[in-house]
């Protein structure tokens, strides 16, 4: 089992759609969680930690469960833009320093 | 800031010949990592450095792999030789500390290796 899995994908959306992506880890003890965006040839770049109490920013809302011990990363009123691979990050206590990251969710926002 | 520096953006060799690529951090930051990326693997963690000192590199490959950061601004990573299966996007990334920080990439190299 991986140590983060998450939806492979790919998922096609028209513009205005919500759209909803989870992300599971294995360990209990994990500290940080992240979503990351790559486009297409590009780097990863961040999107938006994930706290505890959940957190939103603008069209995008992050949630932890640790109970279940998955993220959830929401996007409403999708746009054209929003079309992307969006990656699950995690950090784990043993590796100090280094994230796991999933294999990533393909997004499509259609016209 | 310039945010991370990688060099060269593409490069294009021929099997057996030995490749560098090149990194250097956003100022500041105490940890490096080298990610190589394909199609069928996905993004994988070479190695990481924190402070200029290796802490993991149980990721890269094999021993035609081999990576340094001889100081805080600049670190390299090579392969010799080369071979076909090598071809990828490599992305260098730092974070300010372990754990609960996030990683800023560069921009990549992508190697091709014929």
């Amino acid at each position: 089992r991986k140590e983060v899995e998450q939806d492979p994908g790919p998922f096609n959306v028209p513009e205005g759609a919500t759209v909803a992506f989870n992300c599971t880890y294995s360990n209990s003890a994990s500290q940080s969680f992240f979503w990351y965006r790559q486009d297409c040839r590009k780097e990863p770049k961040l999107l938006m930690s994930v706290y505890s109490s959940g957190n939103e920013d603008g069209r995008f809302t992050a949630q932890l469960n640790r109970a279940s011990q998955y993220i959830s990363l929401l996007i409403r009123d999708s746009k054209l833009s929003d079309s992307a691979t969006y990656l699950c990050v995690v950090n784990l206590p043993r590796d100090a320093g280094k994230s796991t990251f999933g294999d990533g969710t393909t997004l499509t926002v259609k016209p | 800031d310039a945010g991370v520096i990688q060099s060269p953006r593409h490069e294009v060799t021929e099997m057996g010949q030995e490749v560098t690529l090149r990194c250097k951090p956003i100022s500041g930051h105490d940890y490096l990592f080298w990610y190589r990326q394909t199609m069928m693997r996905g993004l994988e963690l070479l190695i990481y450095f924190n402070n200029n000192v290796p802490i993991d590199d149980s990721g890269m490959p094999e021993d035609r792999f081999s990576a340094k950061m001889p100081n805080a601004s600049f670190s390299t990573l090579k392969i010799q030789p080369s071979e076909p299966r090598d071809s990828a996007v490599y992305f260098c990334a730092s974070s300010l500390a372990g754990g609960v920080y996030e990683q800023y990439f560069g921009p990549g190299t992508r190697l091709t290796v014929t």
